[in-house]
């Protein structure tokens, strides 16, 4: 099976612009996750998906937004960027059996100048 | 606040060399799971252990789990230099849904030849 993929893999944008960024989960898998990874902050969850509806969302401001598609493909968006948002966005998807790991992706590195 | 605090923060030992690194966590779990990340690259996935098992091995990684104590070990046997990367544990809380992972801030490993 192929596994989890991000487009892009690497953005660099402008303080005030928005961006979405892709996540396309390992076939068969309906649970979508993304995690934010920034050197002061670690790994930080931002929200799950799961069959199309947000079943869990973390600590992050409204300017951060996703959902899925019924091909439970997975997208992001942050408006309004800020500098503090630069980080390695990580999308994973996980069987839909309950108690399993997740399968994450490569990530999209994205730089806010 | 992040649910595990991992300890040490970092690592250096030889090939050959065992190393261990804890992580402990605050609040009731269904499963302990363990990722390592190369380089600021995606997770990979090592070993889940659940609330009600005790101890698990996969090659050279054993796991351990005291849910009395909140707090697991992940032991890697004969390191190798391939085993230089950041280990991150992440919990599952009987609280939340099973997509929402709760990261440590890591132990970076480093194996030297």
């Amino acid at each position: 099976k192929a596994g989890v993929t991000q487009t892009p893999r690497y953005l660099i944008k402008t303080r005030g612009q928005q961006v979405t960024l892709s996540c396309s989960p390992i076939s068969g898998h309906r649970s979508v996750s993304w995690y934010q990874q920034t050197p002061g902050q670690g790994l930080q969850f931002l929200f799950e998906y799961f069959s199309e509806t947000q079943r869990n969302k973390g600590n992050f401001p409204g300017r951060f937004s996703g959902r899925q598609f019924s091909n439970s493909r997975s997208e992001m968006n942050v408006s309004t960027l800020e500098l503090g948002d630069s980080a390695l966005y990580l999308c994973a998807s996980k069987p839909p059996a309950s108690n399993y790991e997740q399968y994450f992706g490569p990530g999209t590195r994205l730089t806010v100048t | 606040s992040q649910q595990g605090e991992e300890d040490p923060q970092a690592l250096s030992i030889q090939e050959g060399e065992n190393a261990t690194m804890n992580c402990s966590y605050k609040t009731s779990i269904n499963n302990l799971q363990w990722y390592r990340q190369n380089s600021g690259r995606g997770l990979v996935h090592l070993i889940l252990i659940r609330s009600n098992e005790r101890e698990k091995h996969s090659g050279r990684l054993r796991v351990t789990l005291d849910t009395s104590k909140k707090s697991s070990s992940l032991l890697i046997t004969a390191s190798r230099a391939a085993d230089t990367a950041s280990y991150f544990c992440a919990t599952v809380l009987t609280t939340d849904s099973w997509g929402k992972l709760q990261f440590g801030a890591g132990t970076q490993v480093v194996v030297t030849p």
